[in-house]
């Protein structure tokens, strides 16, 4: 069956350290993978997109990678601050749907 | 000036009533989705319709109805109620359907049914 597995509920981190969250899938072939933050009580809001044949996106301390070998996601946040702290979702494209994983909950810690 | 606006935020009703959820969009999309949230925290999609017409629609009971008027309003309509409904429900537009376009979603409505 296909699933999408997101490391760990929860992440806690000191202001200014790294916080690098994974995304693994299976049975998904997707061609595109995207990024959501989330926090309590709104909706998701979109952060990137990277395609399948894109190793790496960046969009300002944000960092997004793709292993389509591995089935794999990472997502680092870097120099990381308590105003990151909220809930972050993998999602695949598949047949122009999207499919979420269940999230990664970050707390940085001042 | 809210982008993807849902009424109402909450919602708490018994089993077996009928109960609707309004979305509407002032960004011009073409695409609009409905997603439920579950406890778990997973967002799963229900339907997903495109200038109107429906193009996904998901293995949902037949007792959610989507309807769309016209492309910036999807409403939801769930005709009797039941406890495994409650959950947030959430709506999303994208500019057109397709694996690459970013969705932008609404603030959700938590549905509880007693």
């Amino acid at each position: 069956s296909q699933k999408i597995e997101q490391n760990s509920e929860a992440l806690n981190i000191q202001e200014g350290k790294t916080a690098t969250l994974t995304c693994n899938y299976t049975n998904y072939s997707p061609a595109y993978l995207q990024w959501y933050r989330q926090d309590p009580g709104r909706g998701p809001v979109f952060l990137l997109l990277i395609r399948e044949n894109e190793k790496e996106k960046r969009k300002e301390r944000l960092k997004v990678t793709f292993d389509t070998t591995l089935k794999q996601s990472l997502f680092h946040i870097t120099a990381s601050q308590p105003a990151d702290s909220a809930t972050y979702l993998c999602a695949l494209t598949n047949d122009y749907k999207l499919s979420f994983g269940a999230g990664t909950t970050v707390t940085v810690r001042a | 000036d809210t982008a993807v606006s849902q009424t109402p935020k909450y919602l708490v009703t018994q089993m077996g009533n009928d109960k609707s959820i309004k979305c509407e969009q002032n960004l011009g999309h073409d695409t609009m989705y409905w997603y439920k949230q579950d406890s778990k925290k997973f967002l799963k999609i229900m339907f997903s319709y495109n200038n109107k017409e429906l193009i996904i629609n998901e293995t949902v009971p037949n007792r959610f109805s989507p309807k769309s008027p016209d492309k910036a309003h999807l409403n939801l309509h769930i005709n009797s109620l039941e406890l495994g409904d409650s959950a947030v429900y959430f709506c999303a537009s994208s500019q057109v359907s397709g694996p690459t376009n970013e969705q932008f979603f609404g603030p959700g409505t938590r549905l509880t049914v007693l």
